[in-house]
């Protein structure tokens, strides 16, 4: 069974950072790439940043490229989101999503539960 | 800035057939944008639909079907159930690794 299993969540004041990490199990986690997608409170989704299996490339949202990185460690089966310079706009619920089997997959078919990041004074 | 757009809200009685669709802000959406669809409901995780336009996920029932309908992205499901009722999200790949949502159609079942 495919678990995902987020964490690193939680109350961060505005300018600061958190690292966000999402433990996985279930399936071979070195062979396919890993997003992030939020969803702000009582909002749609977001695409957040996405990383290919190997970790060599890594893509972002506009909203967020430059102060969020996404990493992995494939020895540990876990995914990573460094969130930097937050703002009042970056809360939301984190998700973290495994890319869909198959080359010509660019869907997301299995999905964590979400780690909350509140960014407040 | 690329605007994925889907309607705000939808209501239906149980038993009838909706469909639901994706567009752009500008231009069409084809099938190299991938279409992707998840239903959520509050407090939970997203769950996958349909893929890579008209791919039903595993355990997805058949009364969930995807389309390209003229220039948007299609969801359609037939015969409404009361359980439907939640949010339905479309999520486009947009190339160079980027995807964008849309804003999620909540679909309510009188």
């Amino acid at each position: 069974e495919v678990q995902l299993l987020e964490s690193g969540g939680g109350l961060v004041q505005p300018g600061g950072s958190l690292r966000l990490s999402c433990a996985v199990s279930g399936f071979t986690f070195s062979s396919y790439a890993m997003s992030w997608v939020r969803q702000a409170p009582g909002k749609g989704l977001e695409w957040v940043s996405i990383i290919t299996d190997s970790g060599s490339k890594t893509y972002y949202a506009d909203s967020v490229k430059g102060r969020f990185t996404i990493s992995r460690d494939n020895s540990k089966n876990t995914l990573y989101l460094q969130v930097n310079s937050l703002r009042a706009e970056d809360t939301a619920v984190y998700f973290c999503a495994k890319r869909g089997v198959g080359s010509d997959s660019y869907h997301f078919d299995d999905w964590g539960q979400g780690t909350l990041v509140t960014v407040s004074s | 800035q690329t605007v994925v757009t889907q309607e705000p809200s939808f209501s239906v009685s149980p038993g009838e057939t909706i469909t639901l669709t994706c567009g752009l802000s500008s231009g069409s959406v084809s099938t190299s944008h991938y279409p992707s669809w998840y239903q959520q409901t509050p407090g939970q995780a997203p769950r996958t639909l349909i893929y890579s336009t008209n791919t039903r996920s595993s355990g997805v029932p058949d009364r969930f079907s995807g389309s390209i309908l003229g220039n948007k992205a299609a969801l359609t499901i037939t015969g409404v159930q009361a359980d439907d009722e939640s949010d339905y999200y479309c999520m486009l790949y947009m190339g160079s690794g980027i995807r964008v949502f849309g804003g999620g159609t909540k679909l309510t079942v009188l």
